[in-house]
């Protein structure tokens, strides 16, 4: 079983789009991030929940919501996007609000176009 | 401000010692993490120092000095599957983990 499950994988859209990435964990874990992974593979975190609650909001463009409907989802809403949106977008979870060891999903790999 | 500094790339061949140095700057300080990436994957945990001195988990070891803001991962015995880039985390007052850029390791044979 998947600990750290997203989809979609691959995501080819273009400009002005809104799209969505849906996350889901079945490790128990109580706190849930977004990481936005650049060309450079610089990992950056976004957001981070803990028990639904947001915890972390780095600067990051409005455009970006993300959503918490129970503490094994956290689901990424990007709106009108553009093109240095693209990226890979990792979620991961761990237990605690500030854990070490943080598990990834696989990555949702974002092109705009 | 916070930072990580790590090398951006490194060689060496299968069989040999590698060692990837980690100098940070955080506000805060609550444990060096290390995590490994394949080229298309998922970081994944490799090691985690709270406190000074050297932690050892197989062919990897993971080392720290609080008072050098500063750490080290070590690999033996390179195989071509270490071939990956190794990220140094921090964890900062505000509970958020910060990754350096990344040393992309590159094992001949």
């Amino acid at each position: 079983d998947t600990a750290v499950s997203q989809t979609p994988k691959y995501l080819v859209t273009q400009m002005g789009n809104d799209k969505s990435i849906k996350c889901e964990q079945n490790l128990g874990h109580d706190t849930m991030y977004w990481y936005k992974q650049d060309s450079k593979k610089f990992l950056k975190i976004m957001f981070s929940y803990n028990n639904k609650e947001l915890i972390i909001n780095e600067t990051v463009p409005n455009r970006f919501s993300p959503k918490s409907p129970d503490k094994a989802h956290l689901n990424l809403h990007i709106n009108s996007l553009e093109l240095g949106d693209s990226a890979v977008y990792f979620c991961a979870s761990s237990q605690g609000g500030a854990g070490n060891t943080i598990y990834f999903g696989e990555g949702s790999w974002l092109t705009v176009v | 401000g916070q930072s990580l500094e790590q090398p951006s790339e490194v060689t060496a061949v299968e069989g040999a010692i590698v060692q990837i140095n980690c100098t940070y700057q955080t506000s805060g300080f609550y444990g060096l993490s290390w995590y490994q990436q394949h080229d298309g994957g998922a970081p994944t945990f490799l090691s985690y120092n709270a406190l000074d001195g050297l932690e050892e988990t197989g062919r990897f070891s993971s080392f720290l000095s609080r008072s050098d803001s500063y750490g080290y991962l070590l690999l033996q015995e390179l195989q071509m599957k270490d071939s990956a880039s190794y990220f140094c985390a921090v964890r900062d007052q505000g509970g958020k983990l910060i990754f350096g850029q990344g040393t992309e390791l590159s094992v001949k044979p």
